[in-house]
């Protein structure tokens, strides 16, 4: 069982937006502003997406977009295409003894 | 252009032990921790291990601390993990994954290279 909790799939329309949330404890995501996101394509690396929560690295596309509330952190990805399908980890500092956690992955399906 | 490439990954019996090797290129090498992240077959991302930019501190999940050792060569650009008393849920791809903050852990990866497969069985 991860120490993050994501939904295990979401599905959205071309155009669409979808939101994947990311559940965590007092201890990791709720105590650190060092939530990140990464996607991975099948048979690829994870690639980052956001970063210290809501941080875009350069040539990550403005659709997607990370916010924060309390123990539990979201991705959102605006006006979706066919290319965002991938799975969705979530990851965080969990401080001076678990140090990183991630989610369990959320699989985006692109209708 | 970051690129970091695995390799050692091979078949090995429970309780054997293995050594794997990540090159890096593109980038100021000494100036970054670097991380191990692992990926069991169809199953999601773990962390496993960071070593600072120096080398002179390092991290280790619960999961491997203590059968696991991560180390560095500066002068080779090189990422190393020292994997003894392997079990079969060690069974993964490991991904060898460049820290974002330059002297520092920013706790994130930037930049992950394609993965050497490590499977424990008899």
């Amino acid at each position: 069982q991860s120490a993050l909790t994501q939904p295990a799939s979401v599905s959205g329309s071309p155009g669409q937006s979808i939101t994947i949330s990311c559940t965590g404890t007092s201890s990791d995501v709720g105590s650190y502003n060092l939530v990140s996101w990464y996607q991975q394509h099948p048979g690829k690396a994870p690639k980052l997406m956001i970063y210290e929560v809501s941080k875009r690295p350069s040539g990550v596309s403005n659709r997607f977009s990370g916010s924060k509330s309390g123990n539990t952190a979201s991705l959102t990805i605006s006006g979706l295409q066919a290319e965002d399908e991938a799975d969705y980890y979530c990851c965080s500092y969990a401080g001076s003894s678990t140090y990183v956690v991630f989610g369990g992955g959320t699989k985006l399906t692109v209708l | 252009e970051v690129q970091l490439v695995e390799s050692g990954g091979v078949v090995v019996q429970p309780g054997g032990s293995l050594r794997l090797s990540c090159a890096a290129s593109g980038f100021t090498f000494d100036d970054y921790a670097m991380h191990w992240v692992r990926q069991a077959p169809g199953k999601g991302l773990e962390w496993v291990s960071l070593i600072s930019w120096d080398g002179g501190s390092t991290y280790y999940a619960d999961s491997v601390k203590g059968r696991f050792t991560i180390s560095r060569d500066n002068s080779k650009n090189s990422l190393y993990l020292q994997m003894n008393s392997l079990r079969a849920e060690d069974t993964a791809l490991y991904y060898c994954a460049k820290d974002e903050a330059p002297y520092s852990s920013s706790w994130f990866f930037d930049y992950w290279g394609q993965g050497t497969l490590v499977t424990v069985s008899s």
